[in-house]
């Protein structure tokens, strides 16, 4: 089967650095997506890792460890506007995309 | 360039009833996805349309079924609507299917059963 795991929800401070987590077990793996969604407001594009290591975007960073079947996303500078639900998501091959149900970010002043 | 639409963003349907919601992927996207997002669950699958056949499709009931039409235009139909359906359906498209391309999601529509 599938399966995604990500923290429910986290909290963090303005200024600081936060890292999500999101730990998998599919059947294959061909990438694994970072989404950021924002209360009522669609999903959004983050991230794509399908090799391991660190993937930096601005102040965005996503890592992939494939043996380990684990990821992360690294949030510096943190800002109000970053409080959304950040989203993990896998393909596992010629299927759809496999979403973890998300972590819940709140940046507090 | 203009994103996915989707149509209605709001819609109040009662037991019983069945509803019809249409999606406009990304001008050149050819995948168009389907999913049911509430707070229990997140994020689940429905189905994905390529060049108007259903390439995948999640574990739903038969009541949800869609289609795609040869502009790409999507629409999926869910009859006898339950309670359980209230939900945001959120359509996705990709320039290619099977999950390895970034997926654009439109606004999606808020369906509420009563």
């Amino acid at each position: 089967g599938q399966n995604i795991d990500q923290p429910t929800e986290m909290t963090a401070t303005e200024g600081a650095i936060v890292q999500i987590n999101c730990t998998y077990q599919t059947s294959g793996f061909n990438g694994l997506f970072w989404y950021q969604q924002h209360a009522g407001e669609a999903p959004t594009f983050l991230s794509y890792n399908v090799l391991d290591g660190l993937e930096e975007k601005g102040r965005f960073s996503s890592f992939l460890s494939r043996s380990k079947g684990y990821s992360y996303l690294l949030l510096k500078e943190l800002q109000m506007k970053d409080s959304a639900s950040y989203l993990c998501a896998v393909n596992s091959g010629n299927t759809p995309l496999v979403f973890g149900k998300g972590t819940r970010l709140s940046v507090i002043a | 360039k203009a994103g996915v639409t989707q149509t209605p963003r709001y819609l109040i349907k009662t037991r019983g009833q069945q509803v019809t919601l249409s999606c406009s992927p990304i001008s050149g996207h050819r995948s168009v996805s389907w999913y049911q997002q509430t707070p229990g669950q997140g994020l689940q699958f429905l189905f994905e349309y390529f060049s108007e056949t259903q390439r995948n499709k999640g574990n739903f009931p038969g009541r949800f079924s869609g289609r795609q039409f040869s502009n790409s235009r999507s629409e999926m139909n869910v009859s006898t609507l339950e309670l359980g359906d209230s939900a945001l359906y959120l359509c996705a498209s990709a320039l290619s299917g099977g999950g390895g391309y970034e997926q654009y999601f439109g606004p999606g529509t808020r369906l509420t059963v009563t």
